[in-house]
């Protein structure tokens, strides 16, 4: 059973069409919630860290969001550079060591 | 230079070779990871290194070794692989084992044939 689910798998927007990408997880004694972005070919690269429920966090386009069992990651007027795989990790208490567990991610392409 | 790096960023190996995985950080972390990446699944921890012991060994295969010399250098070493090792190989770094914002190289992409 996956702890960290994302939904969809992938997403196709159009250039300024505004959608939103969403984390569910089950773990319990959340520590932290953790957005990554990951180009083609590339290691993922750190965006934004959340760590209790109704906290939010902005960086240019995007605005990520947590609640007790979801996050979502808002993404505003999109345009064809946010093209990349956007994941998520937890963290909680008592899990191994703190170690993130990540969901599989969800695929964005936007078309011009 | 900056960051994490890894090399090689492609390795094509047959089932009998024994080949490395380096990984190097100039952040002056003190965690260091090896995470596997297939395809349809999520990132899968391999190996921790904190402080330079290993803290996590996520029941991987004694075919995958890894090594850390010193705060700074990270190696996978590998041996007799099976085609289902094929994925892509990214070390990652972090400043303690509790930041959750980790700095990922680019990944050696790993083909077993």
């Amino acid at each position: 059973e996956d702890q960290v689910t994302q939904s969809p798998e992938a997403l196709r927007l159009q250039e300024g069409e505004s959608s939103s990408l969403n984390c569910s997880y089950t773990v319990s004694g959340l520590r932290g919630l953790f957005w990554y972005r990951q180009d083609p070919g590339k290691g993922p690269e750190f965006l934004f860290t959340l760590y209790s429920a109704g906290e939010e966090k902005e960086k240019e386009r995007l605005k990520a969001t947590l609640t007790k069992k979801e996050s979502f990651l808002h993404i505003t007027a999109p345009k064809p550079e946010d093209s990349a795989t956007y994941l998520c990790a937890v963290q909680f208490y008592g899990g191994s060591q703190g170690n993130l567990i990540f969901g599989k991610g969800t695929k964005l392409s936007v078309k011009p | 230079e900056t960051g994490v790096t890894q090399t090689p960023r492609h390795l094509v190996m047959g089932m009998t070779n024994k080949k490395s995985l380096k990984c190097e950080q100039h952040l002056g972390h003190n965690a260091m990871y090896w995470y596997k990446q297939s395809a349809k699944k999520p990132l899968e921890l391999m190996f921790v290194y904190s402080l330079e012991e290993r803290v996590e060994n996520n029941s991987v295969p004694s075919r995958f070794s890894p090594e850390c010399p010193n705060s700074s250098h990270l190696f996978l070493h590998l041996h007799t692989l099976q085609p289902e090792d094929s994925a892509l190989y990214l070390c990652a770094s972090s400043q303690g084992q509790l930041s959750g914002g980790y700095t990922f190289g680019s990944g050696t992409r790993l083909t077993v044939v």
